[in-house]
């Protein structure tokens, strides 16, 4: 089973910083299955980025990711107050066919 | 505009069977992608559960793999989840999604459930 662990668990920013949160995984997983996720409290998951680096429908180009083998990146590149949320990185591929990390809260400092 | 929508008892019993249905509108079941269902204790993330290709195989998380039954009912465009035997950590917020198995967002969960919380207590 591909683990995948994501850090910080918290990360404590300002509007207008930069924010970057990992997700390392176990063993390698193909880019083209690691998906990342924001999550608000009371609210369903929403994609953010497919395939390690492609935007979502809809999503801000504020959001990028990247990475690829075992580290994956997630960078908000100015936060804006609706970016505080909690967010999942997520493979698809190996046996079991889908994990998510554990998540990254991002909160207002 | 697809969209899913969970339904089933919100309070289940210890020892009994967890059942959810999955109504899925704007898309047929049967024309592709995998159709999952991912769980969220109080506070806590993501566990997946497990899912169903528009084919009908079915693939399931270990940890859970003998207890959790996935369907689908094509008539209707819905798919179910079964948990059987469960206890107070099966408590969560229960979500359905979509994910595309092929294309630019192959692996990617695209469309979500609003959720929906099941308590296991007696």
């Amino acid at each position: 089973e591909i683990v995948l662990t994501q850090s910080p668990g918290t990360l404590s920013l300002s509007p207008g910083e930069r924010a970057t949160l990992s997700c390392r995984a176990s063993q390698s997983v193909s880019s083209t299955y690691l998906a990342w996720y924001q999550q608000k409290p009371g609210q369903a998951p929403r994609l953010l980025i497919y395939g390690a680096s492609s935007r979502a429908t809809g999503i801000p180009d504020r959001f990028s990711g990247s990475g690829s083998g075992t580290d994956f990146t997630l960078t908000i590149s100015r936060l804006e107050p609706e970016d505080f949320a909690v967010y999942y990185c997520q493979q698809y591929g190996s046996s079991p066919p889908v994990t998510f990390g554990q998540g990254t809260r991002l909160e207002i400092k | 505009q697809v969209q899913l929508q969970e339904s089933g008892p919100g309070l289940v019993k210890p020892s009994e069977t967890l059942s959810l249905t999955c109504a899925v509108s704007g898309y047929s079941i049967t024309s592709g992608y995998n159709w999952g269902w991912i769980r969220q204790p109080p506070g806590k993330g993501l566990e997946w559960i497990g899912s169903i290709y528009h084919s009908g195989s079915t693939y399931y998380n270990p940890s859970l793999n003998s207890r959790v039954t996935i369907s689908v009912d094509t008539s209707k465009n819905q798919f179910s989840l079964k948990l059987s035997s469960v206890t107070a950590a099966d408590t969560a917020v229960y979500y359905c999604a979509r994910l595309a198995t092929s294309g630019a967002a192959a692996g990617s969960y695209d469309y979500w459930g609003q959720g929906t919380l099941v308590t296991v207590s007696s």
